[in-house]
C-alpha cells in the first residue's frame, strides 16, 4: 500500500506570495492532519480534516488554511507569505479521527520564503 | 502546560543500548508515541503505548511508561548506525484527540 505523498517536495517563494501544498493520504484513510516543523518551534499542529470538515485547529494565524476533498486528498494554503513561514510542512493521515488511530506521516514539503 | 520535554542529544557506542527519555505534563494523555526522523525525511512511527500500560516491547525497542512521574522512555537494544536519527516523543490527549503534541526531539548519534 502506498504511503502518504506530498507535493511538491521543495518550494521557494518570495514574501507576500501565496502557496498551496498538497497531501494524498494512504488509501482508505479519511483523516488528514498538517504540521509545521521549524528549528525554533519544533513540530506544531496546524489543523485536521476528516470527511471534508475541519475538526481541530492549532494556534496559527488565518493566513493558514486548508481543505479536504471527497477523495480525502487535502491541500493547505498559506497566503501573504512571511520569512518565518519557511519550514517543513508535514501531512499525516489516519483511518479516522480520534486518538485511537495512528497517524502516518508523509515526507514533507520544504518551503523556503525569501 | 503543553510541554513534552526531551534531552537534545545522545551519543552511544555501536552495539550498546540507547535510552531516550521524555517527560510530559498532561495526565490525561491517552497515547504516547515514539517517532523517528532521518535527515530530509518525514516522521516514521516506531511504536506507541496506551496510557494504561507500563511497558511495551517490539523487537529491539522497549517502551517504559511511568504514569506517576509522567516519564516515558525508549530503549533501543544493540544500537546500529542505521539508528542515527532524531527521535520524537509525542502525546495525544483525550481532550484534543486529533492533535499530537511533540517533544523537541533527541538527536541520537552512534560512535564506532
Amino acid at each position: 500500500k502506498a504511503g502518504v505523498t506530498q507535493t511538491p517536495r521543495y518550494l521557494i517563494k518570495t514574501r507576500g506570495q501565496q502557496v498551496t501544498l498538497s497531501c494524498s493520504p494512504i488509501s482508505g484513510h479519511r483523516s488528514v492532519s498538517w504540521y509545521q516543523q521549524t528549528p525554533g518551534q519544533g513540530l506544531q499542529f496546524l489543523f485536521e480534516y476528516f470527511s471534508e470538515t475541519q475538526r481541530n485547529k492549532g494556534n496559527f494565524p488565518g493566513r493558514f488554511s486548508g481543505r479536504q476533498f471527497s477523495n480525502s486528498r487535502s491541500e493547505m494554503n498559506v497566503s501573504t507569505l512571511e520569512l518565518g513561514d519557511s519550514a517543513l510542512y508535514l501531512c499525516a493521515s489516519s483511518l479516522a479521527t480520534g486518538e485511537a488511530y495512528e497517524q502516518y506521516f508523509g515526507p514533507g514539503t520544504r518551503l523556503t520564503v525569501t | 502546560g503543553e510541554d513534552v520535554e526531551q534531552s537534545l542529544f545522545l551519543s552511544v557506542r555501536e552495539g550498546d543500548s540507547s535510552v531516550i527519555n521524555c517527560t510530559y505534563t498532561d495526565s490525561s494523555s491517552t497515547y504516547l508515541y515514539w517517532y523517528k526522523q532521518e535527515p530530509g525525511a518525514g516522521l516514521q512511527l516506531l511504536t506507541y503505548i496506551f496510557s494504561n500500560m507500563d511497558m511495551k516491547q517490539d523487537q529491539r525497542l522497549t517502551v517504559l511508561l511511568n504514569k506517576k512521574d509522567k516519564h516515558l522512555s525508549l530503549r533501543i537494544a544493540d544500537t546500529q548506525t542505521g539508528d542515527s536519527a532524531i527521535y520524537f516523543c509525542a502525546e495525544r490527549r483525550y481532550s484534543s484527540a486529533s492533535k499530537i503534541i511533540f517533544g523537541s526531539g533527541t538527536r541520537l548519534s552512534i560512535r564506532p
